[in-house]
């Protein structure tokens, strides 16, 4: 079965120092993965895809079929970075599509 | 244009009452979901729609219904709310099966 591991419950770091959002996937078939990031008081909102190879706010993941990773780095973390972050697996079955979260990470930027 | 809409935003109840959870897309999206989040376990599928009629079972179905009478409303009920479904519920709608999913502000429900 499908599965979706975020090791990390909250990673603390200090403005300015680089961030690695551990994500490890489990998936008989071609993965489709997502980071989404849900800040305070906020709806969940996509931040990125793999299959968009894109930099968004300054975060890049890369997808690492060989070590079934899906890592969200930033090299420069900032104050407004501080959020919830959930790695997904997108998983076709059927007609249907579904999303299998992790458990997320909490990402704390301190000065 | 709204995206999507879920409301109430929040509610107490009382152990075996029942309620009924709005979800309201204005995309024109095939697809519809429900999550429930809880501390610890991130998010989880309740249950999902593929289109105006069709419903299916999730990860944690029990406890829940749905209903997908029109395209653009997905309704979850519980019949007789338990403690162990106060959490935050989450609605999301996507138009292809393999597109990103847009998620509403959520629910927070407590039940005492």
């Amino acid at each position: 079965a499908q599965r979706v591991t975020q090791p990390e419950k909250l990673l603390s770091v200090f403005k300015g120092a680089p961030v690695e959002l551990k994500c490890n996937y489990s998936y008989s078939g071609s993965p489709e993965l997502f980071w989404y990031v849900q800040y305070s008081r906020q709806r969940l909102q996509l931040l990125l895809r793999h299959i968009s190879r894109e930099s968004i706010k300054g975060f890049t993941a890369d997808l690492n079929k060989g070590e079934t990773s899906f890592h969200l780095k930033k090299p420069f973390a900032q104050e407004e970075d501080s959020a919830m972050y959930y790695c997904a697996l997108l998983i076709r079955t059927g007609t249907a599509s579904k999303l299998t979260f992790g458990t997320g990470t909490r990402l704390q930027v301190t000065l | 244009n709204a995206g999507v809409t879920q409301t109430p935003k929040f509610r107490v109840l009382k152990t075996g009452q029942s309620m009924t959870l709005l979800c309201a897309q204005d995309m024109n999206h095939e697809y519809m979901y429900w999550y429930r989040q809880d501390p610890g376990m991130g998010l989880r599928l309740i249950h999902y729609s593929v289109g105006e009629g069709t419903t299916a079972k999730g990860e944690v179905p029990d406890g829940y219904n749905v209903s997908r009478l029109k395209k653009q409303n997905f309704l979850l009920g519980l019949e007789s709310a338990a403690p162990s479904q106060t959490s935050v519920y989450f609605c999301a709608s996507v138009q292809g099966a393999m597109q990103p999913q847009h998620f509403g502000d959520g629910t927070r429900l407590s039940i005492l």
